[in-house]
């Protein structure tokens, strides 16, 4: 089955730093890559998708990642961080003949300081 | 639109107690799904529901039975358990991606 890596496992940045989280994944086959964000107290949320077409995904509130496929890796990016920002983010893979066996990874903490 | 709604919102159970979680989505997918979520371990798959009246085994899947009622609904019960099982629980359904509820956090003493 496929799994996914977050090498970062907290991050903490001040308010206008840029962003990247590290998203690996281990599948050889065509995938579906996602980035879900968990607010505290709050439930997840999606971010930002790919399926197919152009490697470079642009999703809600300014995020972004790109689909490198040689590297397997779906790296999520922000130019200028914000407060609200903070949250723990989750990049998860699924594959086409099993789309509803999802695998995510171990979720990585952003911590904005204002 | 509610979305996907999950009841309780907390549970606390002696090990050996049964007990069922509960959830529904008004959004007309076919897909759900349960997960339990752990420090540092990300969402793990339990069971999912590909359409009413079927359901599969997820990442892990001892421990816990689901049903499918129907298309809105889908349950997970815990028949006997175990402090293994404390967690936070989410429920989802699909189509083209996955949208989540609120969690069940469930404490096992």
């Amino acid at each position: 089955a496929q799994s996914v890596s977050q090498h970062n496992h907290h991050v903490i940045l001040s308010e206008a730093a840029s962003l990247e989280l590290g998203c690996n994944y281990s599948y050889g086959g065509t995938v579906n890559l996602f980035w879900y964000v968990q607010y505290p107290g709050q439930h997840l949320q999606l971010l930002l998708k790919y399926f197919s077409g152009d490697p470079l995904v642009k999703g809600i509130k300014g995020f972004e990642a790109e689909f490198i496929k040689s590297k397997f890796s779906f790296n999520l990016r922000k130019p200028s961080v914000q407060w609200s920002d903070t949250a723990e983010y989750f990049c998860a893979v699924t594959t086409p003949y099993n789309n509803n066996d999802m695998r995510f990874g171990a979720g990585t903490r952003l911590t904005v300081k204002p | 639109n509610a979305g996907v709604t999950q009841t309780p919102k907390f549970q606390v159970l002696k090990t050996g107690q049964s007990m069922t979680l509960q959830c529904a989505q008004d959004m007309n997918h076919n897909s759900m799904y349960w997960y339990r979520q752990d420090p540092g371990m990300g969402l793990r798959l339990i069971y999912y529901s590909a359409s009413e009246g079927t359901t599969d085994k997820g990442e892990v899947p001892n421990g816990y039975n689901v049903s499918r009622l129907n298309k809105r609904e889908f349950s997970l019960r815990l028949e006997s358990a175990a402090p293994s099982q404390t967690s936070v629980y989410f429920c989802a359904s699909s189509d083209s991606w996955q949208f989540f509820g609120p969690g069940t956090r469930l404490t096992v003493l």
